[in-house]
């Protein structure tokens, strides 16, 4: 069974601060994707990134970026000079493909809660 | 540009009462699904849908049923609720199979069961 493990419950920062999130994953799949979801206080599922896993490029998306390391089943999460407005759950998710009729389920890690205070 | 809408947002009900959860997308996505969020569970998926007239179980299903009679609807049922599924309940879409496909989620509904 896939499995991911996001062992940072909460992670409080100051303003300015970087943050990393970790990202533990387990699954048998040869090919799959990874992906992070932001939940605002406002409780929507933003989706921020999906990285396939024969992709080991890291990504920057301005002051965000992901750090994908497949030897260490590991797809962290860092935020550059953090704002208040960051402040949200973050997910990381696993994809697999739901062999009955076809789709893909996604398995969550249980999120960590990112507080940046001023 | 609604994507996934939910309805409704919040909802109080009683032990035994039933209710209907409506998501409804204008993406023309083939793939449904319904999660439920719980205090440091993360999402869990309760039923899914891989087109119009079809339902699948999810890891989570007892106490549910859904419905999807059309392609941009996907009803979420409680027939007797209990205290147990007091939760958020999430909808999302996807447009294929694949595994690549990022879910498109909607707003969350909060339902509590007194």
């Amino acid at each position: 069974a896939q499995k991911v493990t996001q062992a940072q419950t909460e992670i409080s920062v100051v303003e300015k601060e970087d943050v990393t999130l970790d990202c533990v994953y387990e699954t048998r799949d040869t090919t799959y994707y990874l992906f992070w979801y932001k939940q605002p206080p406002s409780g929507e599922l933003v989706f921020l990134i999906r990285r396939n896993s024969f992709d080991e490029q890291n990504e920057i998306s301005g002051r965000y970026s992901w750090n994908f390391q497949k030897s260490t089943s590991s797809f962290n999460f860092t935020i550059t000079a953090s704002q208040v407005v960051d402040s949200a759950v973050y997910f990381c998710a696993l994809s697999e493909a739901i062999l009955t009729g076809g789709g893909n389920k996604l398995t969550f890690g249980t999120g960590t809660q990112l507080k940046v205070e001023l | 540009n609604a994507g996934v809408t939910q309805t409704p947002k919040f909802r109080v009900l009683k032990t035994g009462q039933s209710m209907t959860l409506l998501c409804a997308q204008d993406m023309n996505h083939e793939y449904m699904y319904w999660y439920r969020q719980d205090p440091g569970m993360g999402l869990r998926l309760i039923h899914y849908s891989v087109g119009e007239g079809t339902t699948a179980k999810g890891e989570v299903p007892d106490g549910y049923n859904v419905s999807r009679l059309k392609k941009q609807n996907f009803l979420l049922g409680l027939e007797s609720a209990a205290p147990s599924q007091t939760s958020v309940y999430f909808c999302a879409s996807s447009p294929g199979t694949a595994t690549s496909q990022p879910q498109h989620f909607g707003d969350g509904t909060r339902l509590s069961i007194l």
